[in-house]
């Protein structure tokens, strides 16, 4: 069964950059035509798409956080990592990777638990 | 960017009612590029609904989906005990936007 797991510093200094890794396990990242993404939640708040990534290395990106978002795959580790830069407290949030259905790569069906990330001094 | 407004933001209703919650675009939503989620605390988002109307694997039949250009609805036709949670509406016909969810609360 397809597992999803975030990793990574849950406090970062604002005008640094928040860096996430996603381990999937259960399944391969490079056998699939599967994309990848990651959404976040502030909290009490909704949810916000950030990016997704294919195997092939092609992204698509909110265009809101374009400018501040790098998504990459590495299919060695089976991981495929998020980038933010430039954080501010605004940034807060609990940070989801996800797995789209096939149907369309918006369609996230299958989530790791989420991991919170705290921008702060 | 579609901006997404749900109505109501919380909905107070018991075991056995139907629940219906609706979701509004600021501009029409091609393709029928529509989905809803539901949110229980502490846990990821999961996918009920997409196409509008089509149901995601394992979803009971008692949530079901439509609407079309800018008006979405979610009926939910005998709420379960464990349908009481945040429902999320999205819209993936133009970037990906979700809206700001209703809550579904036991009265």
């Amino acid at each position: 069964q397809l597992q999803l797991q975030e990793s990574g510093p849950g406090l970062v200094k604002p005008s640094e950059t928040l860096s996430l890794t996603c381990t999937v396990s259960g399944g391969s990242i490079s056998s699939t035509s599967y994309h990848w993404g990651w959404i976040r939640q502030p909290p009490g708040k909704g949810l916000e798409w950030l990016g997704t990534i294919h195997k092939s290395g092609s992204t698509y990106y909110n265009p809101s956080l374009e400018s501040r978002v790098t998504m990459f795959v590495d299919t060695s580790k089976n991981q495929f990592s998020l980038r933010l830069s430039s954080v501010t407290a605004a940034d807060t949030a609990v940070y989801y990777c996800a797995r789209p259905i096939e149907s369309h790569p918006a369609l996230f069906g299958s989530w790791g638990q989420g991991t919170l990330v705290t921008v702060s001094s | 960017e579609i901006v997404l407004t749900q109505s109501p933001g919380t909905l107070s209703l018991s075991p056995g009612e139907r629940a219906t919650l609706s979701c509004r675009a600021s501009q029409s939503v091609t393709n029928n590029y529509f989905a809803w989620y539901q949110q229980k605390p502490g846990q990821a988002p999961r996918l009920l609904i997409y196409g509008v109307s089509s149901r995601a694997t394992g979803i009971p039949d008692r949530f079901s989906g439509s609407g079309s250009g800018t008006d979405f609805t979610l009926t939910i036709s005998r709420l379960e005990p464990e349908d009481f949670a945040v429902y999320y509406c999205q819209q993936y016909a133009n970037s990906w936007t979700f809206g700001q969810g209703t809550k579904v609360e036991i009265k």
